[in-house]
């Protein structure tokens, strides 16, 4: 059976500590991997999508990776602004549905 | 250029009472999505629409019906509303089949 688990569940960190969330999958076939941030009472924005093991791609503070079992979301010298949760899914060759985790809630203060 | 809209934002039904959630993009985007999230469970595929006219069912269409009649609409329906539906439902869309554009929610309590 398909599936993604996202750790920690949650995490907090002070303003300018860096850290990672991670993003496990179990797929037959992995077409590609999203990760979304999601604001309170707002709907989940997209970030980026990898296609492929060694695959980065950053935008401004974030930077997601991939390798064959797990993506990372490193977040580098984080501000308060970058606090919302951030989920990850996966889509396989034989769907073209999106299987998400269940996020990580990231609170980071001055 | 709003992208992905729904109404309403907030509702409040009886058990048993039925509703119908509204879902408008403007991107030309050929497939449509209704999730429902809730707490500690990711975002879970309701029913989703490849194209005008079509519907298919996702991980738990059970209690809820669709209908796509405009490619730009996409309505979600409660027939009679059950305490369990109490979530907050997403509606996306994507072109084919890719990165999918969320609208901002709707908050059901069934009481």
């Amino acid at each position: 059976e398909d599936q993604v688990t996202q750790s920690p569940e949650a995490l907090r960190l002070q303003e300018g500590e860096s850290s990672s969330l991670n993003c496990s999958y179990t797929v037959s076939g992995l077409r590609g991997l999203f990760w979304y941030r999601q604001d309170p009472g707002k709907g989940p924005e997209f970030l980026f999508t990898l296609y492929s093991a060694g695959e980065e791609k950053e935008k401004e503070r974030l930077k997601a990776t991939l390798t064959k079992k797990e993506s990372f979301l490193h977040i580098t010298a984080p501000k308060p602004e970058d606090s919302a949760t951030y989920l990850c899914a996966v889509q396989t060759y034989n769907t073209d549905k999106l299987i998400f985790g269940t996020g990580t809630r990231l609170q980071v203060f001055p | 250029n709003a992208g992905v809209t729904q109404t309403p934002k907030f509702r409040v039904l009886k058990t048993g009472q039925s509703m119908t959630l509204l879902c408008a993009q403007d991107m030309n985007h050929e497939y449509m999505y209704w999730y429902r999230q809730d707490p500690g469970m990711g975002l879970r595929l309701i029913h989703y629409s490849v194209g005008e006219g079509t519907t298919a069912k996702g991980e738990v269409p059970d209690g809820y019906n669709v209908s796509r009649l405009k490619k730009q609409n996409f309505l979600l329906g409660l027939e009679s509303a059950a305490p369990s539906q109490t979530s907050v439902y997403f509606c996306a869309s994507s072109y084919l089949a890719g990165n999918r554009f969320f609208g901002p929610g709707t908050r059901l309590t069934v009481l």
